[in-house]
């Protein structure tokens, strides 16, 4: 069983509040992922990291930003919530040396009324 | 086109009953193939990793095709516990632990 925690696990908030999703995870791994997921639809890679300091935009253009201050600490920060942002996200965790397999988190329900 | 691609199903089932389904990948590069399980509402987990040879984890087979670009998953003697949606999953070959999902196969399995 893989320990990675995300939190909140459902929020609900207003258009223009700024919320930081958290996630952690106890492995050292390396590398740390954030993911958009609609109901029904693909995973869509946002955000990632190899490693503290690093930090890439992934293939879904999103206004949200991410930190990797520290290696077991990967936490998503939208400025300005709107309603599009509403959406399941998930953090996943990946081993540095070769192994591609990523453990996810529970993920985090965002609705954005 | 997407780069992995899956039909959405549903495949139903009968309990007892064998089910397979394909997905198709479109970058020829890639090395690293998956499937994970996704429950409704809850974090996809990695089933099985998917070996050139094909390999097998109890009632579950994967084999890869790299001449056509698809894996497959083969689930025998299927369990109500097996209704899930399955992510077919591969790396993309030029960018280092970046994974492309598909959108799942939903499989409901009825008693």
């Amino acid at each position: 069983e893989a320990d990675i925690y995300q939190t909140p696990r459902y929020l609900v908030i207003g258009t223009g509040k700024k919320i930081t999703l958290e996630c952690s995870q106890t492995m050292g791994h390396d590398k740390m992922y954030w993911y958009q997921q609609d109901p029904g639809m693909e995973l869509h890679l946002i955000h990632y990291s190899y490693g503290v300091n690093s930090t890439e935009k992934g293939d879904l253009s999103s206004e949200s930003t991410v930190s990797r201050i520290r290696t077991e600490h990967f936490p998503l920060t939208l400025e300005s919530a709107r309603p599009s942002h509403t959406s399941q996200y998930l953090c996943a965790s990946s081993p540095r040396i070769s192994q591609e397999t990523q453990y996810f988190g529970p993920g985090t329900r965002l609705l954005v009324l | 086109r997407k780069e992995v691609e899956q039909d959405p199903g549903p495949f139903n089932v009968p309990e007892g009953a064998t089910v397979a389904f394909n997905c198709t990948y479109s970058n020829s590069a890639s090395q690293s193939f998956f499937w994970y399980r996704q429950d409704c509402r809850k974090e996809p987990k990695l089933l099985m990793s998917v070996y050139s040879s094909g390999n097998e984890d109890g009632r579950f087979t994967a084999q890869l095709n790299r001449a056509s670009q698809y894996i497959s998953l083969l689930i025998r003697d299927s369990k109500l516990s097996d209704s899930a949606t399955y992510l077919c999953v591969v790396n993309e070959a030029d960018s280092w632990g970046k994974l492309q999902f598909g959108a799942g196969t939903q499989v409901v399995v009825t008693p």
